[in-house]
């Protein structure tokens, strides 16, 4: 059983599409996050979920937007697609509580390339 | 500032050496939690190992190890034996928990061992 799935792996579309990347996890964890990877493997954080409500949201375009129906899931829309979001995109989650904190758990990754 | 610097940008050894890969940070908190992960060739993000702040003791699994200093707010990652399958970019990333939670990454260290 995979813990943080996001679908699909492989997403090659043209400029100006409007397209989906899934996220699920079955950790039980209360805090979902999705991160942005460029060519040069910078990783940098585009928004964070906990129990549904957004709580990090950094400078990221409107085009982009998550929506969490439930802890489980946190999926992200993009809209009129343009070629910088060429990237590979990272679903994330973690337990977090007091003190403690699992660290993340990570998806495989979804490499994004627009035409 | 919080910040994390993996100076070293790209390193190359041949097989069956050891090799350190270097993580200073950064913060004013003062409890924190610091990270590294491996992410191979095929892309996906490898959990490999937490620190608290508050736990200064030194970790050895297997051929890793890893030595935090909080004196020089560092976080050292050894490979000892290195092995062709230890190629990877590899990550440190600092866990700030005044921040929720948020991972604040360094640039990552692409390490190449070679046959």
């Amino acid at each position: 059983d995979t813990a943080v799935s996001q679908t699909p792996k492989y997403l090659v579309t043209q400029m100006g599409n409007d397209k989906s990347i899934k996220c699920e996890q079955n950790l039980g964890h209360d805090t979902m996050y999705w991160y942005k990877q460029d060519s040069k493997k910078f990783l940098k954080i585009m928004f964070s979920y906990n129990n549904k409500e957004l709580i990090i949201n950094e400078t990221v375009p409107n085009r982009f937007s998550p929506k969490s129906p439930d802890k489980a899931h946190l999926n992200l829309h993009i809209n009129s697609l343009e070629l910088g979001d060429s990237a590979v995109y990272f679903c994330a989650s973690s337990q977090v509580s007091g003190l403690a904190t699992s660290g993340y758990t990570f998806g495989s990754g979804t490499r994004l390339t627009v035409v | 500032a919080q910040k994390v610097t993996q100076a070293q940008t790209e390193i190359s050894v041949v097989e069956k050496e050891d090799v350190t890969l270097d993580c200073v940070y950064e913060t004013r908190d003062t409890t924190y939690y610091l990270f590294w992960y491996k992410q191979p060739p095929s892309g996906e993000l490898v959990f490999l190992i937490r620190r608290n702040s508050f736990d200064e003791q030194n970790e050895i699994s297997g051929r890793y190890s890893w030595n935090f200093q909080k004196s020089t707010s560092s976080f050292n990652f050894t490979i000892t034996a290195s092995q062709v399958v230890d190629s990877a970019v590899y990550f440190c990333a600092l866990m700030r928990k005044d921040s929720n939670y948020q991972l604040i990454w360094g640039a990552g260290t692409k390490l190449i061992i070679k046959p």
